[in-house]
């Protein structure tokens, strides 16, 4: 099974800052990678898929970048709403696998 | 819109069995694979199985394999997940997801306790 590696595993910022989270996958996914976000007691939200692409509704301040096996998720101006835990995903192939989560909190 | 809601959840013993569903309205059930995530309290999101749209082809993680089904009715748009011979670490909310590889639409999740 590719494995994902999420860094940091949490993360303090405030608002407005700009965070970068990164995903490793073990071996190469090309793009097949997406990012969600889940805050308590929710379900996850998708937010990237195909590695950059933007979901639909997702505000711009939210992009991703990478290919292969290393990626990105970046998000600029952070707002109150954006205090949460991000999931990378890769579907590549199965089994589906996550990256083990990175907790953004508040500074 | 769609939606995809859970149910079937509950407690139970180590070595039962239960039966979660999930019913999709809101799109066209029959042309997507659809998937089960869980997640254990305070951890991390761990895929479980999926299904092609058709239920011709199924897959599942190896922690699950021989002992969970997945399963799907077309003509009444509902999903299931057969949990049998359950331990502890089973214990998980199950989230139902639409695919086929992105999972761009999940339901509320259903608590599942494996308790002795």
């Amino acid at each position: 099974a590719i494995q994902l590696t999420q860094s940091p595993s949490s993360l303090s910022a405030s608002v407005g800052d700009r965070v970068t989270i990164t995903c490793r996958a073990s071996q190469g996914i090309a793009s097949a990678l997406a990012w969600y976000q889940q805050k308590p007691g929710k379900p996850p939200q998708l937010l990237i898929y195909d590695a950059s692409s933007l979901e639909s509704g997702v505000p711009s301040r939210f992009s991703g970048s990478g290919s292969g096996a290393d990626f990105t998720l970046t998000i600029t101006s952070l707002q109150p709403e954006d205090f949460a835990i991000y999931y990378c995903q890769q579907f590549n192939n199965y089994p589906l696998t996550f990256g083990g989560g990175t907790k953004l909190e508040i500074k | 819109q769609v939606q995809l809601l859970e149910s079937g959840g509950g407690v139970v013993q180590p070595g039962r069995s239960l039966r979660l569903s999930c019913a999709a309205s809101g799109f066209s059930f029959s042309e997507y694979g659809m998937h089960w995530v869980r997640q254990a309290p305070g951890k991390g999101l761990q895929w479980v199985a999926v299904i092609s749209h058709d239920g011709s082809e199924k897959s599942y993680a190896d922690s699950v394999r021989g002992r969970f089904t997945i399963s799907r009715d077309n003509s009444k748009n509902t999903l299931h997940l057969d949990l049998n011979r359950l331990t502890v670490e089973d214990t998980a909310v199950y989230y139902c997801a639409k695919g086929p590889w992105i999972l761009d639409y999940w339901g509320q999740g259903v608590l599942v306790t494996v308790s002795p």
